[in-house]
């Protein structure tokens, strides 16, 4: 069964802290992609991978960056951890690019900054 | 990019279909029409997509209204296992899929 794996689905980080978010996906998929879920705002794109090493800024990206040195891998870093950044953080990765393919996400991180 | 809007919730009977709308009158011809689905505590799974025609799979069918700016995703039989958020979008070939607050669908037993 294909899937994108997301290394923690519980994180709590204290205010200030260097946060990494890890995600794998075993589809052999160009793209990947990272999203925040808030109540009320629906999925919101931080930034995104169409190839190794290779990152672009998605609509929030501000207080975040992106590695990607192998295509199954994506890491979010969270440079130093606020309070605004406690929030669900959805890993998803897609085939190509035609507007045909669909994305395939995994299960969330929860992460609490306190 | 290309948004949609959908009914913030829904309700539905158990064993009833459930018609949940999706209007996307800014949609350009080569956008293909994506739903997901979100159950608690997880992350969205794909539904269904099409482009012009109508479709059906194991899961649902997708409506596709002539002039393409409204669809509607199709549960036959509603399942309590159906509660869950229903995202519609647009996938438009780029990077920056939009994805709304989508429709919260109760199922009642």
């Amino acid at each position: 069964d294909v899937k994108v794996t997301q290394s923690s689905r519980y994180l709590v980080k204290r205010t200030g802290e260097k946060v990494f978010l890890e995600c794998v996906q075993d589809m052999d998929h160009e793209n990947m992609f990272w999203y925040r879920q808030d109540p009320g705002l629906g999925l919101r794109l931080i930034y995104f991978s169409y190839d190794v090493k290779m990152k672009e800024k998605g609509d929030i990206p501000e207080g975040y960056s992106v590695s990607r040195e192998k295509k199954e891998r994506f890491s979010l870093i969270l440079e130093s951890a606020s309070t605004n950044q406690t929030s669900m953080y959805l890993c998803a990765s897609s085939h190509g690019q035609g507007d045909y393919y669909g994305y395939t996400f995994g299960s969330g991180t929860r992460l609490t900054v306190v | 990019d290309a948004k949609t809007t959908q009914p913030n919730s829904m309700e539905s009977n158990e064993e009833e279909p459930v018609h949940l709308p999706c209007n996307h009158s800014t949609i350009s011809g080569t956008d293909y029409i994506h739903w997901y689905r979100q159950l608690p505590s997880q992350g969205p799974e794909y539904v269904i997509h099409g482009l012009t025609s109508n479709v059906n799979n194991r899961m649902a069918s997708l409506a596709i209204a002539e002039d393409r700016k409204s669809s509607t995703l199709i549960l036959h039989r509603a399942t309590l296992r159906d509660a869950a958020v229903y995202y519609c979008i647009l996938n438009t070939g780029g990077f920056k899929t939009i994805f709304g607050a989508g429709t919260r669908l109760f199922v009642k037993a």
